[in-house]
């Protein structure tokens, strides 16, 4: 099955700064790579996805970029805020098949 | 548009018991997918569900179960409770397929004691 690993475990920036998580993916067929938000106690919530058509997608402060030879794929956080503050999870889906979700990142941003 | 919604918020079992988890997927969602998170971990993938047949399974015992109703909405059943069953149980809906974005509901805190 597919083997999704997601790095760092925890980063930490200043206010204002740039944040990048990195993840790797095993199976080749993958074709959808969300990325989710869960604030403490709550709830993943989808900030944004890539299909394996496109290799960078942007949305405001957020991106993700994909490199389908090298089988991964990262986001790319800008002028970070303390409401960034979050756990951070990839996933990696191809049809027929469930999501594989990357283990974390703990995102700390500090003012 | 409601989101998808799962109840109870918490429930408190003891060891040997069974628990009952219940989510409402967005309206127009036809696949209800089922995680486990315990504490400071992952989300691990239980089951999935769509348009009332299990589709695939996690590496989970058989003492979880579940199913999925003709409206949709879905059922997760934990028995025998262990203590390390204890943890955040998210339910997530999507349109159709496995490559189609899931959405999340906020999850039932299960505490096993």
């Amino acid at each position: 099955g597919e083997n999704v690993e997601q790095h760092p475990s925890t980063l930490s920036v200043q206010e204002g700064d740039s944040a990048v998580i990195k993840c790797t993916y095993s199976d080749s067929a993958s074709n959808y790579f969300p990325w989710y938000k869960q604030e403490l106690g709550k709830g993943p919530q989808l900030i944004i996805d890539i299909r394996s058509n496109v290799g960078e997608k942007k949305d405001q402060r957020i991106a993700v970029t994909l490199n389908k030879t090298a089988k991964h794929f990262s986001l790319h956080i800008t002028e970070t805020q303390p409401e960034d503050s979050a756990v951070y999870f990839c996933a990696a889906s191809k049809s027929g098949n469930q999501f594989y979700f990357g283990t974390g990142t703990s995102l700390t941003v500090i003012p | 548009e409601a989101g998808v919604t799962q109840s109870p918020t918490h429930l408190i079992k003891t060891r040997g018991q069974q628990a009952t988890l219940r989510c409402s997927p967005i309206s127009g969602h036809t696949s209800v997918y089922w995680y486990q998170q315990a504490l400071g971990l992952g989300l691990q993938f239980l089951l999935w569900y769509d348009e009332g047949e299990e589709r695939n399974r996690g590496n989970f015992p058989p003492r979880f179960s579940g199913r999925q109703f003709p409206n949709y909405s879905s059922e997760l059943n934990v028995n025998a409770l262990e203590l390390e069953d204890s943890a955040l149980y998210l339910c997530a809906s999507s349109w159709k397929t496995s490559t189609d974005t899931q959405y999340f509901g906020p999850g039932t805190r299960l505490t096993v004691l």
